[in-house]
């Protein structure tokens, strides 16, 4: 019912492994955004897509690679990883960006290795 | 966007109303009041927002005072299934993408 969907919703992975974190929207809207939220930290924002173009790159490491295709599909390319790296990732929409509520996919528990 | 205060923790019995409060005393003139929950490991789901009025929806209701600084979030009839975090956060138009959730209040609903 949250119109957001998410796949995988849990993957492990060694560090030298290539994955990928897909997201899905089926409400219409124009942003899209990933989030990591970890046991200890806050909800930090990665990425923000509006339009398909990418509108904030907030200081991620290069082994998080997003991609837009389409303004309702959402990628996270995922490669080299560091057990650090472990945390829920969430996908979320909203209508247009930064003016409007954000809903929430289920996430994926990623665990790395 | 202004800080918010939350309770830790709070409890309710199934059935009856859910009442978690939120202050805001910082809050601007254009900031809107948020609420969010996330039930263990899984996504923030939305629930409510406003901005001077009292709004309601199939959810819960928001009750904002009347000098904006507090509001509550009511849960009218709460089930177990409302057991999660409750995120209250003032929040901009404009830097609606930065949102940030504090430590929440944890509400538990028991039989």
């Amino acid at each position: 019912e949250t119109g957001v969907t998410q796949t995988p919703r849990h993957l492990v992975m060694g560090m030298t492994n290539k994955k990928s974190l897909k997201c899905e929207q089926h409400l219409g809207h124009n942003a899209m955004y990933w989030y990591k939220q970890s046991a200890k930290k806050p909800l930090e924002l990665m990425f923000v897509y509006s339009l398909e173009e990418r509108v904030e790159n907030n200081s991620v490491p290069s082994r998080f690679s997003p991609e837009c295709p389409n303004s309702s599909h959402l990628f996270l390319h995922l490669h080299t990883l560091q057990p650090e790296d472990s945390a829920l990732y969430l996908c979320a929409s909203s209508q247009e960006w930064a003016t409007d509520t954000q809903y929430f996919g289920p996430g994926t528990r990623l665990t790395v290795l | 966007d202004a800080k918010t205060t939350q309770p830790t923790s709070m409890d309710c019995a199934e059935g009856r109303a859910a009442n978690l409060p939120c202050n805001h005393s910082t809050i601007s003139g254009n900031e809107y009041v948020y609420w969010y929950r996330q039930i263990h490991s899984q996504g923030p789901q939305y629930i409510i927002h406003g901005l001077k009025n009292n709004e309601t929806n199939e959810m819960a209701s928001l009750i904002i005072t009347e000098d904006r600084k507090s509001s509550t979030l009511i849960l009218p009839h709460a089930t177990l299934r409302d057991t999660a975090v409750y995120y209250c956060i003032a929040l901009h138009t404009g830097t609606a993408s930065k949102l940030t959730f504090g430590t929440g209040t944890r509400l538990q609903v028991t039989l």
